[in-house]
């Protein structure tokens, strides 16, 4: 899951694992969310989002869930592969104010073994 | 691909001298933001444009300064360098100008700064 300090989390897998990366907020008005990979050496690459209407989205072999009540959110990967290899971060705006903001979690490290 | 690209992508330089790191994209985008990345922090937002000439403060902004005279290009600009600078800084825009859209980034470039 998230976390504040000098240590990502980390996840470590083996290939053909299904993984999930687990993401918290605090603020209950969030109302859109994303997820996030960023590989070594390049930006964060957009993977999905889902707004707070809906619980559940699906992409091409990852699957977001959101749960309002206790403002989490998961990211599922399934069969996961080496390519996979990454950090993942969610993301959600900043509700009080304009410009698209978006606050970030530090992420989780995941690994793929093959 | 959003196209966003980030000049230069690495460099070094010497406490005192000033740097200014070059954002361009090539669709029109409205919104248009510079982070820094630092291990333990994560991203976080230095200063983001809504428009031509119009600019606005992130949560770690003290230090910088930027410019956005064409819609295409963001420039981010560090007046004097410190070593507290030295970071990977990635640009990003926003795709649409409602408050829930996610942004896409750039590659990002390493800054040092001795």
């Amino acid at each position: 899951g998230e976390s504040v300090g000098l240590h990502l989390p980390t996840l470590s897998v083996q290939e053909g694992d299904n993984s999930i990366i687990n993401c918290a907020y605090s603020n209950s008005a969030s109302d859109y969310f994303i997820w996030y990979k960023q590989e070594s050496g390049k930006g964060p690459q957009f993977i999905i989002d889902i707004r707070s209407n809906m619980d559940k989205r699906q992409g091409q072999r990852v699957t977001v869930l959101l749960n309002k009540t206790v403002k989490h959110l998961s990211l599922q990967i399934a069969a996961t592969q080496p390519g996979d290899s990454a950090v993942y971060f969610c993301a959600f705006p900043e509700q009080e104010t304009s410009g698209s903001r978006l606050t970030f979690g530090e992420g989780t490290q995941l690994t793929v073994n093959p | 691909d959003a196209g966003i690209t980030q000049s230069p992508r690495h460099k070094v330089t010497e406490t005192g001298t000033p740097v200014t790191l070059r954002c361009h994209q090539t669709e029109n985008h409205r919104y248009m933001y510079w982070y820094r990345q630092d291990p333990g922090h994560g991203l976080r937002l230095i200063h983001y444009s809504y428009g031509v000439k119009d600019t606005d403060k992130g949560e770690v902004s003290d230090g910088y300064s930027v410019s956005r005279s064409k819609t295409e290009d963001f420039l981010l600009t560090l007046e004097s360098a410190t070593s507290s600078q030295t970071s990977v800084y990635f640009c990003a825009i926003s795709l649409g100008t409602g408050s829930n859209q996610p942004q896409h980034f750039g590659d990002g470039t390493r800054l040092s700064i001795l």
